[in-house]
């Protein structure tokens, strides 16, 4: 059965203070890793894939990695607008994306 | 742009009542999903589909039931509503049958509360 644990549950910062999000995975032959951002009140909007450890991928201040057993979403210089539900997700032995149960980000002003 | 609507953003019901949930995409997308998402436990896959008349149930589907007649219509059908299925439900979909590569484009949600 495929897993994914997202840390921590929830992160304030500073504008500005960069940090990352954790998702940890468990999975049967990985085919694909999804980053998600989810604002209150809306449905989760897409924002990576990544396919294989040590792939890297870069939008603006987000930067996601992967490795073997994890990936991890960098956020560099937040910004207030940054702050939303971010979600991880694994495609794996099973025909479904599997979703961890997402880090609550806010960056104050 | 992808857009992916679903018919109502709240709705209040009693428990014993079925309950419609519409979606619909307007990108020719072979696959659609329907999930619940509550807090602490992410999202939960109830039903998806892979074309017309064609449904698979996922991890969750007890309680529910779904209906794909048209390409860019998936129903989501709760026979008798119980308190339990108070949730988010969330309705997207995606084009291509390599699920490894393609994009799940999701809709705004249905929040429903079954008193």
């Amino acid at each position: 059965e495929d897993q994914v644990t997202q840390s921590p549950e929830a992160l304030r910062l500073q504008e500005g203070e960069s940090s990352s999000l954790n998702c940890s995975y468990t999975v049967s032959g990985l085919r694909g890793l999804f980053w998600y951002r989810q604002d209150p009140g809306k449905g989760p909007e897409f924002l990576f894939t990544l396919y294989s450890a040590g792939e890297e991928k870069e939008k603006e201040r987000l930067k996601a990695t992967l490795t073997k057993k994890e990936s991890f979403l960098h956020i560099t210089a937040p910004k207030p607008e940054d702050s939303a539900t971010y979600l991880c997700a694994v495609y794996g032995s099973a025909r479904q994306l599997t979703f961890g149960s997402g880090t609550q980000l806010t960056v104050l002003p | 742009d992808v857009k992916v609507t679903q018919s109502s953003r709240y709705l209040v019901k009693r428990t014993g009542e079925k309950v419609f949930l519409e979606c619909v995409q307007d990108m020719d997308h072979e696959n659609m999903f329907w999930y619940r998402q509550d807090p602490g436990l992410g999202l939960r896959l109830i039903y998806f589909s892979y074309d017309v008349k064609m449904k698979e149930k996922g991890d969750i589907p007890e309680g529910y039931s779904v209906s794909r007649e048209k390409k860019e219509r998936f129903s989501l059908i709760l026979e008798s509503a119980s308190t339990n299925q108070t949730s988010m439900y969330l309705c997207a979909s995606s084009f291509a049958r390599s699920l490894a590569k393609n994009i799940q484009y999701f809709g705004a949600g249905t929040r429903l509360s079954v008193l």
